[in-house]
């Protein structure tokens, strides 16, 4: 099985940071990794597809990056809005996720 | 407008069966892989199953194979999901989700989710 590692598991930040969340897996899965979101009382959203692309509609701030193990996602300028969980998702071997990343208002 | 509705959740004691369901609409259902994924009161997303696009394979997580079936009626549009063996640990939100493809990529509808609560 093909094990994913999140961190932080979670991180407080402020409006208009920089933020970075990396996600390692336990193998090498190539580009096989997807970006979720998820608001508190809602279900996932998809942000990030293949390691890098952006799903239509998400914002610009957002970005992923990384392949082979170590993958990143990142807010370029956080907004009021992007305050929630985040997760990776491998799809190289059946569907694993990763632990999570709560991202909190400093 | 693309839509999937899961229903069937209840409070079930340990040991016991349940059937979920998932009607889909807005898209054509038969060409998509389907899955299930559930959430632990406060924890984080579990993959649990998937059926590809024509019902030709279906894989579990470890932790429900044996236990769990995956099902698919194109006819009714119409995804299921057969618990058996229901342990606490099975308490979670099951969340009915469509796949991009008609295998396994990656998730791009989701239903509301039914709860699932095994208790004695």
């Amino acid at each position: 099985d093909i094990q994913m590692t999140q961190s932080p598991s979670s991180l407080s930040a402020s409006v208009g940071d920089r933020v970075t969340i990396t996600c390692q897996a336990s193998q090498d899965i190539g580009n096989y990794l997807n970006w979720y979101q998820q608001e508190p009382g809602k279900a996932p959203k998809i942000l990030i597809y293949d390691a890098s692309n952006l799903e239509t509609g998400v914002p610009s701030r957002f970005s992923g990056s990384g392949s082979g193990t170590d993958f990143t996602l990142t807010i370029s300028s956080l907004q009021p809005e992007d305050f929630a969980t985040y997760y990776c998702q491998q799809y190289d071997n059946l569907i694993t996720f990763g632990q999570g990343t709560r991202l909190e208002i400093k | 407008q693309v839509l999937l509705v899961e229903s069937g959740g209840g409070m079930v004691q340990p040991g016991r069966s349940l059937k979920l369901s998932c009607a889909a609409s807005g898209f054509s259902f038969s060409d998509y892989g389907m899955h299930w994924v559930r959430q632990a009161p406060g924890k984080g997303l579990e993959w649990v199953a998937v059926i590809w696009y024509d019902g030709s394979n279906r894989y579990y997580a470890d932790s429900v194979k044996g236990r769990f079936t995956i099902s698919r009626d194109s006819s009714k549009n119409t995804l299921y999901l057969q618990m058996n063996s229901l342990r606490a640990e099975d308490t979670a939100l099951y969340y009915c989700v469509r796949d991009v493809s008609g295998v396994i990529n990656a998730f791009d509808i989701w239903g509301q989710g039914t709860m699932v609560s095994v208790s004695s």
